[in-house]
């Protein structure tokens, strides 16, 4: 089955720094790559996502690129802000938008 | 639309007590899933349902969790002799297989069910 790696685990910047979030993926039928933010106490919500068949994605401040061939893909931050402060995880999903396999999380923590 | 919602928010039980928690997902989404996060950690996924079929179960869920959605809308959860290890947030996510004539994969979550076992 599918197999989710993120790093790092936790991540601190200055307000207007960049972040990025890296996640390795196992399963090469793999297809579709959302990015959750989850912040304290919250559910996790959409921000960002990917299909296989484009290489980056861009949404203001926030960007995903895939890389299919190494598996692995990452979320951009640019600009960062203290609001962005969360934990984002990964996922990855078999051919059928079927369940998703997240990743383990990253704590981002933006000091102003 | 409300949004996805679970109750209970919150549940304390004994060791060997039976729970049950409840997930009402968005009216028109026809796949529903259950998760389990614990501290520091992603939702680990539990099984999911398409309409009122469940379509897979983790290979890592004890026999103890069994989950229903009788009708295709709401469902539930139960965790039959509960142990100290089910201690978790119990996540109940929707999606629509098909939204303005294209898949989506989005989930939409709920706020979840915390369960602690004493």
């Amino acid at each position: 089955g599918e197999n989710v790696e993120q790093h790092p685990s936790t991540l601190s910047v200055q307000e207007g720094d960049s972040a990025v979030i890296k996640c390795t993926y196992s399963d090469s039928a793999s297809n579709y790559f959302p990015w959750y933010k989850q912040e304290l106490g919250k559910r996790p919500q959409l921000i960002i996502d990917i299909r296989s068949n484009v290489g980056e994605k861009k949404d203001q401040r926030i960007a995903v690129t895939l890389n299919k061939t190494a598996k692995h893909f990452s979320l951009h931050i640019t600009e960062t802000q203290p609001e962005d402060s969360a934990v984002y995880f990964c996922a990855a999903s078999p051919t059928g938008f079927q369940k998703l396999v997240f990743g383990t999380g990253t704590r981002l923590l933006v000091s102003p | 639309d409300t949004g996805v919602s679970q109750n209970p928010r919150h549940k304390i039980t004994k060791r060997g007590q039976n729970v049950t928690f409840r997930c009402d997902p968005i009216s028109e989404h026809n796949r529903l899933y259950w998760y389990r996060q614990t501290l520091g950690q992603g939702p680990e996924f539990l099984t999911y349902f398409q309409n009122e079929a469940q379509l897979e179960k983790s290979r890592l869920l004890s026999d103890r969790f069994s989950a229903e959605r009788p009708k295709g809308s709401f469902s539930t959860l139960e965790i039959q002799r509960t142990e100290q290890g089910d201690s978790a947030m119990y996540l109940c996510a929707s999606s629509s297989l098909f939204k303005a004539g294209r898949n989506t994969g989005e989930l939409f979550f709920g706020e979840g069910s915390r369960l602690t076992v004493l």
